[in-house]
């Protein structure tokens, strides 16, 4: 069955310093996959995606993520977190087949110290 | 243009009673989406409509929860009665359809329910 795992519920930085948040998936085919961001009181906005190509996708808001299918990782890094990072992260995997699913996990919470 | 909207934002009942929330779709988005997000956890499907049609209601809690989208526009999903673990948040998604490959989802702002 796919399944999505985030191993760190939550994480503190600092201002300034790099990021990066984990993400395993267990997926038959080639994945899909999402890295979503969720501010209090907000919806999901979409940060990056891996459809195929480049294992290394850019994203919005200086994020990047680097899929490597030999760990079943997507993993998203920034290297400088600024204050405004600070939010709720989850990754997903798109089960297509005819009708497109969302599985996710179960989120990162990222705390940012001045 | 303008996105997936859905209301209330809040709303707070009592067990038992019942609860509707609303949500209208991206125009010309056939596919849309009822999640459910409990604290601490990542969204779950609940329900999933093509146009007015559903294609996976698997986990949805067919006793209380009832979802309908007659149009093919905008849909409502139903609590009744509600019960004190169906507090959460009540996200509502679409996105295109067609095209082959996989289409990306677009949220709405949610709906938070808590059953007191």
């Amino acid at each position: 069955a796919q399944s999505v795992t985030q191993p760190d519920i939550h994480i503190t930085v600092s201002e300034g310093a790099s990021l990066e948040l984990r993400c395993n998936y267990s997926y038959g085919a080639t994945p899909y996959l999402f890295w979503y961001v969720q501010s209090p009181g907000q919806g999901l906005q979409l940060l990056l995606k891996y459809f195929s190509g480049d294992t290394l996708v850019q994203g919005i808001k200086g994020f990047e993520a680097e899929f490597k299918r030999s760990q079943s990782s997507f993993n998203l890094r920034k290297p400088s977190v600024h204050w405004s990072d600070a939010a709720e992260y989850f990754c997903a995997v798109g089960v297509s087949g005819g009708y497109n699913k969302l599985i996710f996990g179960a989120g990162t919470r990222l705390a940012v110290h001045p | 243009e303008a996105g997936v909207a859905q209301s209330p934002r809040y709303k707070i009942i009592e067990k038992r009673q019942s609860v509707a929330f609303w949500c209208n779709p991206i125009s010309g988005h056939a596919t849309l989406y009822w999640y459910q997000q409990i604290l601490g956890q990542g969204p779950k499907l609940l329900i999933q409509f093509q146009n007015n049609g559903v294609v996976d209601d698997s986990q949805l809690p067919k006793d209380r929860f009832s979802a309908e989208r007659l149009k093919g526009v905008d849909s409502t999903l139903k609590i009744q009665p509600a019960k004190l673990e169906d507090s959460a948040v009540y996200l509502c998604a679409s996105s295109p359809a067609g095209g082959g490959g996989y289409n990306e989802q677009f949220f709405g702002p949610g709906t938070r329910l808590t059953v007191l």
